[in-house]
């Protein structure tokens, strides 16, 4: 069965911290991404990978970095959080144009 | 610039009643289409998708989607809801020319009348 793992369901962080969301899948999927979901604005992407080492930035990457040194596994990293990057982050995977397979999310509140 | 409209922001129907959400996307080619589930806490769940074929396509759960190319729309629809299918639900395109990226709509979050 398809999974996609997401290390964190609830976190919580101070301004400032450097803060690292990890996300594994299992399908050998070459594509990877990160979204972030507020109400009201759906799923925002911010970033994507379609392969080992290779990035793209989606919509809204400011304040944001990634990381994909294995095929596996894609990190999503706040330098510095800020209040205003409490969301819920989902990770998602897919293979080629094919749907893409999410995880259960993890909560970020930055108090 | 491609888009995704899902207008309705809230529904609330009586369970056992039909069910219809509409999605309308902005491109000038054929786009792939789909519809993602969300249940509270949750990451998402595809429901539905439509490559190419018969514009009529069915779902998990009893769902069904029709991809109108003339209205630009891709609707969901259930011909009776049950109370588990409370939840958010997000319709999402992706195009040819970046397949592998896809563009959501806002969501429409459903509500079960007892």
């Amino acid at each position: 069965d398809v999974k996609v793992t997401q290390s964190s369901r609830y976190l919580v962080k101070r301004t400032g911290e450097k803060v690292f969301l990890e996300c594994v899948q299992d399908m050998d999927h070459e594509n990877m991404f990160w979204y972030r979901q507020d109400p009201g604005l759906g799923l925002r992407l911010i970033y994507f990978s379609y392969d080992v080492k290779m990035k793209e930035k989606g919509d809204i990457p400011e304040g944001y970095s990634v990381s994909r040194e294995k095929k596996e596994r894609f990190s999503l990293i706040l330098e510095s959080a800020s209040t205003n990057q409490t969301s819920m982050y989902l990770c998602a995977s897919s293979s080629g144009s094919d749907i893409q397979y999410f995880g259960a999310g993890t909560r970020l509140s930055v108090l | 610039a491609q888009s995704v409209t899902q207008p309705d922001i809230h529904i609330t129907v009586s369970e056992g009643a039909s069910l219809e959400l509409r999605c309308n996307y902005s491109y000038g080619a054929t786009p792939y289409l789909f519809w993602y589930v969300q249940s509270p806490g949750q990451g998402l769940q595809l429901l539905l998708k439509y490559f190419s074929g018969d514009t009529l396509v069915q779902g998990i759960k009893g769902f069904e989607a029709e991809f109108k190319r003339s209205q630009s729309s891709f609707n969901l629809r259930k011909p009776s809801v049950h109370w588990s299918d409370a939840a958010e639900y997000f319709c999402a395109v992706a195009y040819y020319s970046s397949a592998s990226k896809i563009i959501f709509g806002s969501g429409t979050r459903l509500s079960i009348r007892p």
